[in-house]
């Protein structure tokens, strides 16, 4: 199956620094990667979805100059918390798809903790 | 607005039978997909349903009935390692995942 790698899968970082999270996908191009975040117990929440070449479209109430995506080729996706802050601590996932009716591949995930 | 329901938590025995249900009321249906995810790590595909009827794939099986707007995930011969969330996502007439809350399958001995 196809594999979608994140990196870093764990970062701990002081508060007010900037995270970078890079996720890709490398046995696939992927024309759409989504962005989710997962507190403990509940389920995905989707923050942002991002086609290759094009400014990503955020979910309702999710900062967009907080939380700045970067799909610049149609195998990596990035996301940045910038000044992050202790309510940012979360599990960070990705996902990339190929075509819009196929599965999405989720990539391993990144938790964020923000002391 | 776009709802997934299923169970929060179900419980069954190694060696079981067990099924998820899902229902969904969404605007648009291009296909339903069922994830397992453990905790602490990303979901993993499961299967995918676009038409009616079962699926079936060693030993979890997938069902639709597209008019009732329902879904379940069936596993058989439950093993420990089964235990884990089962997450239920319709894809909308956007092509947007829409996520279920997830069922959290507990397997006892």
């Amino acid at each position: 199956g196809a594999v979608v790698s994140q990196h870093p899968s764990r970062v701990i970082c002081k508060s007010g620094t900037s995270v970078k999270i890079e996720c890709r996908s490398l046995d696939f191009q992927a024309t759409t990667m989504f962005w989710y975040r997962q507190f403990p117990k509940k389920s995905l929440m989707l923050m942002a979805t991002s086609n290759e070449g094009s400014k990503a479209t955020y979910e309702q109430g999710v900062e967009k100059d907080k939380f700045l995506i970067n799909h610049a080729s149609l195998t990596l996706s990035t996301l940045t918390v910038t000044s992050a802050h202790p309510e940012d601590s979360s599990f960070y996932i990705c996902s990339a798809r190929e075509t819009s009716d196929r599965e999405q591949f989720f990539g391993p995930g990144t938790r964020l903790t923000v002391l | 607005g776009q709802n997934i329901d299923q169970p929060t938590e179900m419980t069954a025995t190694e060696g079981a039978i067990v099924q998820i249900n899902c229902t969904y009321q969404t605007s648009g249906f291009n296909g339903l997909f069922w994830y397992q995810q453990h905790a602490g790590e990303a979901p993993t595909f499961l299967s995918y349903n676009v038409l009616d009827g079962l699926e079936e794939k060693g030993r979890f099986s997938s069902f639709l009935s597209r008019s009732k707007g329902y879904s379940y995930l069936l596993l058989k011969e439950l093993q420990m390692k089964d235990s884990a969330s089962y997450l239920c996502a319709v894809l909308d007439s956007n092509y947007q995942l829409i996520w279920g809350a997830g069922t959290k399958l507990i397997i006892k001995p």
